[in-house]
């Protein structure tokens, strides 16, 4: 049973504004250890997206921002590019298990 | 700029150990923790553990009893040691940077992963 939620797929028309949760539980997101989002495109190195729940690393577009509440997290993307098709993963640490946990991953598709 | 390549077996015998090596070229490993991630086919994430070259390590506890990981500072290179492997272990399996200074650690760069496969 997966430990980070998410759900497994979300679309959007090109300029749209697509937001998906990554649903934790009071051992991890909801004990108050932040998150990290990560973009994956098949084929190639994962990359860090979001940082410490709302923070962006240098590089990464302004149109991707992050949130936190309760137990849930979630990635917004506004004006949604072509090049934002790809997979979507939550990170944080669950302190039952004692480790560091993923989400089940969302796909973004631009339609 | 900091890059990563893992490397090693595409195929694995059941029950037989799984190594890779993680070869790292931008940075010394012994500046930075440094982690292994797998993603099981149409599976998540799942975390394995890292290393802080030859000082402290931390594995995934369903795991611990079969991983090593270790850290070769001549050569820049991580490995990672699956004994007794299982179709369960059938995944791509990613090594990246930790940084450990972040709560909770984050993980990347990372490289671009190596699918490995556990069949007869």
């Amino acid at each position: 049973q997966s430990v980070l939620t998410q759900p497994p797929s979300v679309s959007g028309a090109p300029g749209q504004r697509v937001t998906f949760s990554c649903t934790g539980s009071s051992s991890n997101i909801g004990a108050g250890y932040d998150v990290h989002w990560y973009q994956h495109l098949p084929r190639t190195a994962p990359k860090l997206l979001i940082y410490g729940t709302i923070n962006r690393p240098s590089g990464v577009p302004d149109r991707f921002s992050g949130s936190k509440s309760g137990t849930s997290a979630s990635l917004a993307i506004t004006g949604l590019q072509p090049e934002d098709e790809a997979d979507y993963y939550c990170q944080s640490y669950d302190t039952s298990l004692k480790i560091y946990v993923f989400g089940t991953g969302t796909q973004v598709t631009v339609l | 700029q900091l890059q990563l390549r893992e490397s090693g077996p595409g195929l694995v015998r059941p029950s037989e150990t799984l190594s890779l090596t993680c070869s790292v070229s931008g940075d010394s490993i012994r500046t930075y923790y440094w982690g292994w991630v797998r993603q099981p086919p149409g599976k998540e994430l799942q975390y394995i553990g890292y290393i802080y070259h030859t000082v402290s390590e931390n594995y995934n506890p369903s795991l611990k009893r079969r991983v090593t990981i270790s850290a070769d500072t001549s050569k820049n290179q991580i490995s990672l040691n699956l004994k007794s492997v299982t179709a369960a272990d059938t995944a791509v399996y990613y090594c990246a940077r930790v940084d450990y200074d972040s709560s909770p650690a984050l993980f990347g760069p990372w490289g671009q992963g190596t699918l490995v496969t556990v069949s007869s």
